[in-house]
């Protein structure tokens, strides 16, 4: 059973770091690109960044481009997203996402960590 | 950008109405388009991908298709289960982008 669930999320302040987790279990995960979508309190879904299956390729949508970093660890089946510099509109839930890149959809989600920024 | 012009924004239905949603693309998208049925307070599940394939589970009430670059996703005699924010995705180019989504309730 495919399994994603991510961590790291919490309360911080206008201009700090936070690093998010999300583990991977039930499918082999250096064979999938993955990828992060978030969705601030009562609004829709926005993606944010995916990665390839490798590793060696990145994209980020332009408002957290040069902030967030998204990254993989395939020996322990784990993608982060190191987020700097966070701003208040950052607030939201991030969900961790399997990438089908054969016509390009997420087929599984976790079921998100919230990420409040905040003084 | 990739603008997802999704309508409408909030529905109402009965349990024998046939349910409509649609997601127009500003531009062409060559069917990588996804439809996700979200619940309160849950993460986003595939429903349709491909413009028209149906996902691994997915009860063959639910279908997706196209005209020009319209998008539908119909529901067929929809159950009270169905209730719940859908939302399409275009995934043609970055970024990817989601249409505002459709609440949807069942009466």
């Amino acid at each position: 059973e495919v399994q994603l669930v991510e961590s790291g999320g919490g309360l911080v302040q206008p201009g700090r770091s936070l690093k998010l987790s999300c583990a991977a279990s039930g499918f082999t995960f250096s064979n999938y690109y993955m990828a992060w979508v978030r969705q601030a309190p009562t609004k829709g879904l926005e993606w944010v960044a995916s990665i390839t299956n490798s590793g060696g390729s990145t994209y980020y949508r332009d408002s957290v481009k040069g902030r967030f970093t998204i990254s993989r660890d395939n020996a322990k089946s784990t993608l982060y997203l190191q987020m700097d510099s966070l701003r208040s509109e950052d607030t939201a839930t991030y969900y961790c996402t399997r990438d089908i890149t054969t016509y390009w959809y997420f087929d599984f989600w976790g079921p998100g960590t919230m990420v409040t920024v905040s003084s | 950008d990739i603008q997802m012009t999704q309508s409408p924004a909030s529905l109402s239905a009965s349990l024998e109405e046939i349910v409509t949603i649609t997601c127009k693309a500003s531009q062409g998208i060559d069917d990588y388009l996804s439809w996700y049925q979200q619940k309160p307070g849950k993460s986003p599940q595939l429903l349709i991908y491909d413009a028209t394939s149906l996902a691994d589970g997915v009860p063959s009430r639910f279908s997706g298709s196209r005209s020009g670059t319209q998008y539908s996703l119909k529901i067929s005699r929809p159950q009270v289960d169905d209730s719940g924010i859908y939302y399409c995705l275009q995934s043609y180019s970055t970024p990817r982008t989601f249409g505002g989504g459709t609440k949807l309730e069942l009466k």
